[in-house]
């Protein structure tokens, strides 16, 4: 019963460093979503895939690329990373309204 | 531009009381999601309103969707401790293609005093 699996759970960074945050979600959802979450607030939404070879933005995508790699694997990558980028990410997939959406366990990133 | 407001942002209720979360949206949307969060932890679903007038109950919180009002509540019977968490709501709509997306209010932490 994994449901969605994010990987890495914690991770630093400098600024100007690079990195892939991994997602993979095992119900066969066609849906995939990269939420951040700042303190204090609720989740922003930064890209989401509606499915396997699509991929649109959401309201905070600057500085932030994905890639949906097959109908299991949403890829969310950072270029050159900035302090602004310190939050946590979540992944979601979903993959009918009546269950909702399943969200990842989540990625702890701080950029210094 | 879909809003999502959440209203009180922090509540401090004793245990055994009552109290009501709001939660307001700008665009019409007939599917709503209720979250608890714990520190340092992942979004666990609560309840899934997909029709105006639904209501879902599940220990002691109770969740209702009216979506005439744009106007969800959840309500919370004779708290104890454990409840104590962050609450999101977050309204699900139709983007410019074909996936649905959330989109989250800030989010109720709630304290339950002894």
């Amino acid at each position: 019963n994994a449901g969605v699996t994010q990987t890495p759970k914690f991770q630093v960074l400098k600024t100007g460093q690079s990195m892939t945050l991994q997602c993979a979600q095992d119900m066969n959802h066609n849906s995939m979503y990269w939420y951040r979450q700042d303190p204090g607030m609720g989740l922003r939404l930064i890209y989401y895939s509606a499915s396997e070879g699509t991929t649109d933005k959401g309201e905070v995508p600057n500085g932030y690329n994905v890639s949906r790699l097959n109908k299991r694997e949403f890829s969310l990558r950072l270029e050159s990373a900035a302090p602004s980028q310190t939050s946590v990410y979540f992944c979601a997939s979903m993959g009918g309204t009546v269950y909702g959406y399943t969200f990842g366990s989540g990625t702890r990133l701080t950029v210094v | 531009e879909l809003k999502v407001e959440q209203n009180p942002l922090f509540l401090s209720m004793q245990e055994g009381k009552n109290y009501t979360i709001y939660c307001n949206y700008s665009t019409t949307s007939d599917r709503l999601y209720w979250y608890r969060q714990d520190p340092g932890k992942s979004l666990e679903s609560l309840f899934v309103l997909l029709s105006n007038g639904a209501v879902k109950q599940e220990g002691r919180l109770m969740a209702s969707l009216d979506t005439k009002a744009r106007l969800s509540t959840l309500h919370i019977t004779a708290a104890v401790h454990d409840l104590s968490a962050t609450y999101f709501c977050a309204v699900d709509i139709t983007s410019s293609g074909s996936a649905r997306q959330l989109t989250f209010g800030s989010g109720t932490q709630l304290t339950v005093l002894p």
